[in-house]
């Protein structure tokens, strides 16, 4: 699976749109973004995932660039229960083991 | 969306005891499980993958004897830390696929908080 890069940590003001990054600059043509978040002391939770168009369900948007070097979650209005660290995983929907690796994720800091 | 449920969600032994963590899923299917282990502020590390029916697929440096996996049926998992050490307190977690087809998706258990004394 291909390697992503993320800020550690950021802040946002609650009721406001959270915009978290990911660099995926070595994406292959058959690799999938996904997202995935965890709470503190809980197992992750997922959240969304796309391949080259932009995708949107109850919990979040993801963009992707054009070039699927990099992608961006957006949580639209963001509440103190979003704090979280949020995890870009880029891997092959269709590979044999299905398992994910975890990078350090974006530590998401929603304040009041 | 599919439930997996870990139990128990935290345990303290003592040291040289052997501690079993369940992880089931509820309301599906799961012939592959995956076990991961999580130090404080780190992220998810992968210990082994468990097929429903045969051994477990353990990651480099994992232990095998240490770390006993049985997926004896299409719902359940267990891993057992043999002889534990303070060494081995940690966050485990276990994840599944729904079905056998790829849905692009996993779903997680709760996690299971292991301390030992």
């Amino acid at each position: 699976d291909a390697k992503t890069t993320q800020p550690t940590s950021m802040d946002c003001a609650e009721g406001r749109a959270a915009n978290l990054p990911c660099n995926h600059s070595t994406i292959s043509g058959n690799e999938y973004v996904y997202w995935y978040r965890q709470i503190h002391s809980q197992g992750p939770q997922y959240i969304i995932h796309g391949l080259k168009n932009n995708e949107t369900n109850e919990m979040a948007s993801l963009i992707i660039t054009e070039d699927r070097k990099s992608s961006t979650l957006i949580l639209p209005h963001a509440t103190l229960r979003d704090t979280a660290v949020y995890y870009c995983i880029v891997r092959v929907a269709h590979n044999a083991g299905n398992m994910l690796t975890f990078g350090g994720g974006t530590r998401l800091m929603v304040k009041p | 969306g599919a439930v997996v449920s870990q139990h128990p969600s935290w345990v303290i032994c003592k040291s040289g005891t052997s501690v079993k963590i369940e992880c089931r899923s509820l309301d599906f299917q799961a012939t592959t499980m995956f076990w991961y282990r999580q130090f404080p502020k780190k992220s998810l590390m992968l210990m082994a993958t468990s097929n429903e029916g045969s051994k477990a697929t353990y990651e480099q440096g994992v232990e095998k004897d240490k770390f006993l996996i049985n997926h004896a049926s299409l719902t359940l998992s267990t891993l057992t830390v043999t002889s534990a050490h303070p060494e081995d307190s940690s966050f485990y977690i276990c994840s599944a696929r729904a079905g056998l087809a790829n849905t692009g998706e996993l779903f997680f258990g709760e996690g299971s908080r292991l301390t030992v004394l």
